[in-house]
């Protein structure tokens, strides 16, 4: 069964510093991999996704991820933070087989001044 | 419409009533999903219909809970006799295709009081 783990309930850090939220999945087949961010009383939007081709994948916002197979991980990133990215994050799984997405419990993000 | 309506935005039942939630999903949108999102934790995977196939129940957490889909329209989700722990938002998704973006509504917040 495909499962998603997200190291880190919540992050901080300061405005222009790096942001990394750390995802881990499990699949037994190739996964597709995406990240969503939910901002205050707002819906969930997609960030980026992973499903075939180049592992590095850039999204919106300025944020990316790497799909790393060896590693099982799909780390999302951002090399400068900025107060407006303060939002809840979630990583998903989902694969070849089933449209199931299964998510992760979601990593907090704090953007001090 | 352009993107995935949910209805009502808010409901407040009395413990023991039955509740229904609907969702029109983005039109052409052969896949929906719902999902359940407690206050403070990720998204719960409840149930999944994908075309005429018959539909992945698997995260329904009772036999409280039911969802119908009309074709690849209308969807609604029904909690029967409700309980205080069923307080959540509930959140409705369609995709085109496997592997393909999916789409949440602004999600339906039940309080069961």
């Amino acid at each position: 069964a495909q499962s998603v783990t997200q190291l880190g309930s919540h992050v901080s850090v300061s405005e222009g510093a790096l942001v990394l939220l750390r995802c881990n999945y499990s699949s037994s087949v190739p996964p597709y991999l995406f990240w969503y961010v939910q901002y205050p009383n707002q819906g969930l939007q997609l960030l980026l996704k992973y499903t075939t081709g180049a592992t590095l994948v850039k999204g919106i916002n300025g944020f990316e991820a790497e799909f790393k197979k060896s590693e099982t991980s799909f780390h999302l990133t951002k090399p400068s933070a900025h107060m407006s990215d303060a939002a809840e994050y979630f990583c998903a799984v989902s694969d070849l087989n089933t449209d199931k997405l299964i998510f992760g419990t979601g990593t907090r993000l704090q953007v001090f001044p | 419409g352009a993107g995935v309506s949910q209805s009502p935005s808010n409901k407040v039942t009395e413990k023991g009533k039955d509740v229904e939630l609907r969702c029109d999903p983005i039109s052409g949108h052969t896949a929906l999903y719902w999902y359940r999102q407690r206050l403070g934790q990720g998204l719960e995977f409840l149930i999944y219909f994908q075309g005429n196939s018959a539909p992945d129940k698997s995260g329904l957490p009772s036999d409280r809970f039911s969802a119908e889909r009309t074709g690849e329209s209308v969807s609604t989700l029904t909690i029967q006799r409700t309980q205080q722990e069923d307080s959540a938002v509930y959140l409705c998704a369609s995709s085109l295709l496997q592997g393909n973006t999916i789409y949440f509504g602004e999600g339906s917040w039940l309080t069961v009081v």
